[in-house]
């Protein structure tokens, strides 16, 4: 089955401590997976995709097939960072998505 | 770019009432999709489309309908509306292929008394 864990759904960090979003994903196969992103009273938006290896807002993902992870990073949070993430999977038709059930971040000033 | 539009940003309606929920992009996806997004739950596909008039059940299609008649619009129906389907909707549309993010609309929150 194609499933993704956000184990913690609540995670407080004090601004310019570094901070992991935790991401685990069951899948057979080479899997496409994203980081969506959603503040306070705005849309759900794409923040990053793992084939992209790219730095979005000071953050970073990396896939480790070994432990199927998919954890975002960032070394140093700032306030506006708090938001609802979630971790997505794309499934093998290319169609469908699944996400995880969202860890909300807070970034104490 | 992209832009995914929820005809209603909050509804209230009563038990055992027709819903519609209404959605429309503008940049010619293929694949549009109906999420629900409740706390602790996070978001559950309802249905998904990929091309006009196709459908495909998600993970939770029970209680729910939905129509593609036209490539740009995909239409949730909630056919006889009950209180535990109080949450909020979020549609989503992608292009067709690998690796393609989806692009949300903002949602649409929705009461039933």
């Amino acid at each position: 089955a194609q499933r993704v864990t956000q184990p913690e759904k609540l995670l407080s960090v004090f601004k310019g401590a570094p901070v992991e979003l935790k991401c685990n994903y069951s899948y057979s196969g080479s899997p496409e997976l994203f980081w969506y992103v959603q503040y306070s009273r705005q849309r759900l938006q794409l923040l990053l995709r793992h084939i992209s290896r790219e730095s979005i807002k000071g953050f970073t993902a990396d896939l480790n097939k070994g432990e199927t992870s998919f954890h975002l990073k960032k070394p140093f949070a700032q306030e506006e960072d708090s938001a609802m993430y979630y971790c997505a999977l794309m499934g093998y038709t290319g169609n469908q998505f699944y996400f995880g059930t969202g860890t909300s971040l807070t970034v104490i000033p | 770019d992209v832009k995914v539009t929820q005809s209603s940003r909050y509804l209230v309606k009563r038990t055992g009432e027709k819903v519609f929920l209404e959605c429309v992009q503008d940049m010619d996806h293929e694949n549009m999709f109906w999420y629900r997004q409740d706390p602790g739950l996070g978001l559950r596909l309802i249905y998904f489309s990929y091309d006009v008039k196709m459908k495909e059940k998600g993970d939770i299609p029970e209680g729910y309908s939905v129509s593609r008649e036209k490539k740009e619009r995909f239409s949730l129906i909630l056919e006889s509306a009950s209180t535990n389907q109080t949450s909020m909707y979020l549609c989503a549309s992608s292009f067709g292929g690998g690796n393609s993010p989806l692009h949300f609309g903002n949602g649409t929150r929705l009461t039933v008394t």
